[in-house]
């Protein structure tokens, strides 16, 4: 049973257009998520997270919205840069120490 | 500072050698991961680190064998792995008291 669903596995947007990554949760448990950018044979970089108490978060280019009523939460980049192209996982923690992780979008970029 | 590292970048192995890979991070992290990852796939969780103890072994074949020597790094030993162990393998830590997870940049592991 898939916690975290993203559904979408690729997206292709214009440089400089907005890019908006999906991501839904079923477990009703979780209350903090995370948004992770992975370049090719590269470790996961994190990249913002939010907490249930909030609806969105904002750091720079990137923000996230949560909306717990529908287990939903989205991660809005604008502008899109070419440096943005990568796979982008979102994840939540269940229960103590161990991260659930959706199947991951590939983001790309085109000039 | 949020740096992890891991050592080697790239490791060739036969089936009947034994290896080991290094993570290392400074920054006083409590817990430790270490996450297996297949190409296209999310990063699938191997075992879990706190306050140097194992808590967690997510079933793990025992030729993959962790080991924390101290608080700072974090081993895992391998020997007699199969092809299909190949992969990118990637340690993670947590500051306490947050479920924020910071990666390493990963080992890139072929068994022939």
């Amino acid at each position: 049973d898939q916690q975290v669903k993203q559904n979408s596995p690729s997206l292709s947007v214009q440089e400089g257009r907005i890019s908006i990554l999906n991501c839904d949760y079923t477990n009703s448990m979780f209350d903090y998520f995370l948004w992770y950018k992975k370049y090719p044979a590269e470790g996961p970089t994190f990249l913002i997270s939010i907490s249930s108490i909030k609806d969105k978060n904002e750091d720079g280019r990137f923000t996230v919205f949560l909306n717990k009523s529908a287990k939903h939460l989205s991660l809005h980049i604008v502008p899109s840069q070419p440096g943005d192209s990568a796979v982008y996982f979102c994840a939540a923690p269940d229960g103590a120490q161990k991260l659930v992780f959706g199947q991951g979008t590939r983001l790309t970029i085109n000039p | 500072d949020t740096e992890v590292t891991q050592t080697p970048k790239h490791l060739v192995m036969g089936m009947t050698n034994k290896k080991s890979l290094k993570c290392e991070q400074h920054m006083g992290h409590r817990a430790m991961y270490w996450y297996k990852q297949k190409a296209k796939k999310p990063p699938e969780l191997m075992f879990v680190y706190s306050y140097e103890k194992l808590s967690i072994n997510e079933s793990v074949p025992s030729r993959f064998s962790p080991e924390c020597p101290n608080s700072s790094l974090l081993n895992l030993h391998l020997h007699a792995l199969q092809p299909e162990d190949s992969a990118l393998y990637l340690c993670a830590s947590s500051p306490r008291g947050t479920e924020t997870q910071y990666f390493g940049p990963g080992t890139r592991l072929l068994v022939l």
